[in-house]
């Protein structure tokens, strides 16, 4: 099946710096993507839907300037934490939408640590 | 926006009874209902998936069914056995494609 990865799986940074969590389509191409926020015993809520060679389109309530996104190819989407927060630390989880099939496969998350 | 609700939050049953989750939906152009079974830690896995064209669709012990005029669809585990023990989560879409919009979540316990 489709693979999709993330990068770094688990990061632990400082409150105020920034982190960028990259996620790839290892196999299939991916016009298509979207970042996924998940707190513990919760559920997935998503934050953006990625589009290549264009802008972000963002969830009402997620703050585009602190959630910076960047779908510079077909294989590869990046998701950057600005002057992050202990509030932000979550389990972040990029889903791709394959092209061709439009099955939609997730990453296997990041664990993100601000302290 | 299109809101998904999910019921029951958590369930337990003993292997080989049947478990059903149920969600509905608010937003009537939604066309596009999956499944998703998480264990701890791990990513989202596809298990079922139903269209707005289809009211009922069965993959050995998995079942779902979509009652589009109430909109809600429901998941069906029979037989079920340890292993299913995880949460689940459902999901609807205007299409398949497009953003997903999750239930809360049910975390199931199957008891040997």
């Amino acid at each position: 099946g489709a693979v999709v990865s993330q990068h770094p799986s688990r990061v632990i940074c400082k409150s105020g710096t920034s982190v960028k969590i990259e996620c790839r389509s290892l196999d299939f191409q991916a016009t298509t993507m979207f970042w996924y926020r998940q707190f513990p015993k919760q559920s997935l809520m998503l934050m953006a839907t990625s589009n290549e060679g264009s802008k972000a389109t963002y969830e009402q309530g997620v703050e585009k300037d602190k959630f910076l996104i960047n779908h510079a190819s077909l294989t590869l989407s990046t998701l950057t934490v600005t002057s992050a927060h202990p509030e932000d630390s979550s389990f972040y989880i990029c889903s791709a939408l394959d092209s061709q099939s439009y099955e939609q496969y997730f990453g296997p998350g990041t664990r993100l640590t601000v302290t | 926006g299109e809101n998904v609700e999910q019921h029951p939050s958590t369930l337990s049953v003993q292997e080989g009874d049947s478990a059903v989750i149920k969600c509905t939906y608010s937003d009537s152009a939604s066309n596009y209902f999956p499944w998703y079974k998480q264990e701890l830690g791990k990513r989202p896995q596809l298990i079922i998936d139903i269209r707005s064209n289809v009211g009922e669709k069965k993959d050995q012990r998995i079942a779902v069914t979509l009652n589009k005029t109430a909109k809600h669809f429901s998941l069906h585990i029979t037989e079920t056995q340890p292993e299913d023990s995880a949460v689940y989560f459902c999901a609807a879409s205007p299409n398949q494609g497009g953003k997903l919009i999750f239930g809360q979540g049910t975390e199931l316990s199957v008891k040997p």
